[in-house]
């Protein structure tokens, strides 16, 4: 397994803002995961994050509203940008470990957005 | 493709059995199981690969029909910290990989 740590926790920002999310692994990993989670509702992925290169988008997420970092094995930042309300959500990062890269998940960024 | 999971939600009381559904339209690799209590991060309890191999939690079973392109978790002598909401992930064969999540299914266990 991995033991992944996010920061922070929990915010509540102004319509307009940026905010950084940080997600911490303690061991190197090949595969890192952004996903949202609205409340109730499922896990939907953002994009995969990539050691070297640019972050892999899904469909409906764009990289100005979302730029993601991956400097190390260890590491990546999630930006969620120029907020609205509608981006309230818990935001978790995951990462995938062994050769079935069964996926463990972050503990979650619970965003509010006023 | 989101794979469809039912029931959508189960009470129970203590000591009795569910079984939680997922099925794909599309031909499966793998099918991974987590639990999500209310406030909390999913919680990984088990993968299934095709080919029949089974890795995860040893009090909860499950089950992987390729052929059908479903998995059925069993959740046997439930107990009140099963409570939560249980999402399949499905990885596609030739696919990328990227789980792609069901709806989930909320179980809540009563004493």
């Amino acid at each position: 397994s991995a033991v992944i740590s996010q920061k922070p926790s929990r915010d509540i920002c102004q319509r307009g803002t940026s905010l950084t999310i940080q997600c911490q692994v303690d061991s190197q990993v090949t595969m890192m995961f952004w996903y949202r989670q609205q409340p109730g509702q499922s896990l939907t992925l953002i994009a995969t994050a990539n050691q070297g290169s640019e972050a892999t988008y899904e469909s409906g997420f764009v990289i100005d509203k979302f730029p993601i970092s991956r400097p190390n094995l260890t590491f990546s930042t999630l930006t969620v940008s120029n907020m609205s309300p509608e981006d309230s959500s818990i935001y978790l990062c995951s990462v995938g470990v062994g050769a079935t890269d069964t996926q463990y998940f972050g503990p979650g960024t619970r965003l509010t957005v006023l | 493709q989101q794979p469809v999971q039912s029931p959508q939600a189960v009470i129970l009381r203590e000591g009795e059995d569910a079984v939680i559904n997922c099925s794909s339209s599309k031909a499966l690799y793998s099918v991974h199981w987590y639990r999500q209590k209310h406030g909390e991060a999913p919680v990984f309890l088990m993968i299934l690969l095709k080919g029949g191999e089974q890795k995860g939690h040893e009090k909860i079973s499950a089950s992987f029909n390729e052929k059908k392109q479903q998995s059925s978790l069993y959740l046997t002598a439930s107990q009140l910290s099963y409570s939560g909401t249980y999402f399949c992930g499905t990885l596609s064969q030739g696919g990328s990989e990227k789980l792609v999540f069901g709806k989930g299914m909320k179980l809540t266990v009563n004493p």
